[in-house]
């Protein structure tokens, strides 16, 4: 069965502190993407990053990175020197075979 | 680019009423797709259009959920009668195929049924 776990319902930070939520995934298929998403009180899903499962190369964006372990089935993100503007719910997602589906979420303050 | 439009923003029914959403997803994209998010959860996806037709209606409410996709561009959600539960933000997403992955979504409509 395919699930996604955010373990981590809310967190909060100061301004400038590094933060790392964490994901963790259970798929059968060999191919697979994993995505991760910020929803600002606004309610639009932004679109962060996806990832293929045969490229586990951590990648590295600005004050963000994620680190993919397909040993552990983990996906986690981080935020390095948060900002109050990070403050929102981060989503978690895996697709296989077409069918995306999406984590609980993690809400994230971030207090100056 | 214009992004995915949904209309209306919030919408308020009694128990038992119909209603309906609206989206206009991104010029181009084949893939649209149909997620209940209910307050403190992730989204639930409801219904996968490709074109016009439904790939995937698997977790959709077929006795009280309808989607359709005319001509493959909009598309609009209905729900009849509602019941409390559906209250939730009804988002939709579109893509530019399946299995591309990645959805660009609108605003979302918010529903409450009291």
């Amino acid at each position: 069965a395919q699930k996604v776990t955010q373990a981590q319902t809310e967190i909060s930070v100061v301004e400038k502190e590094d933060v790392t939520l964490d994901c963790v995934y259970e798929t059968r298929d060999t191919t697979y993407y994993l995505f991760w998403y910020k929803q600002p009180p606004s309610g639009e899903l932004v679109f962060l990053i996806r990832r293929n499962s045969f490229d586990e190369q951590n990648e590295i964006s600005g004050r963000y990175s994620w680190n993919f372990q397909k040993s552990t089935s983990s996906f986690n993100f981080t935020i390095t020197a948060s900002q109050v503007v990070d403050s929102a719910v981060y989503f978690c997602a895996l697709m296989d075979n077409n069918d995306m589906r999406f984590g609980a979420g993690t809400r994230l303050t971030v207090k100056p | 680019e214009a992004g995915v439009a949904q209309s209306p923003r919030y919408k308020i029914i009694e128990k038992r009423q119909s209603v309906a959403f609206w989206c206009n997803p991104i010029s181009g994209h084949a893939t649209l797709y149909w997620y209940q998010q209910i307050l403190g959860q992730g989204p639930k996806l409801l219904i996968q259009f490709q074109n016009n037709g439904v790939v995937d209606d698997s977790q959709l409410p077929k006795d009280r959920f309808s989607a359709e996709r005319l001509k493959g561009v909009d598309s609009t959600l209905k729900i009849q009668p509602a019941k409390l539960e559906d209250s939730a933000v009804y988002l939709c997403a579109s893509s530019l195929d399946r299995g591309e992955g990645r959805a660009f979504f609108g605003q979302g409509t918010r529903l409450t049924v009291v």
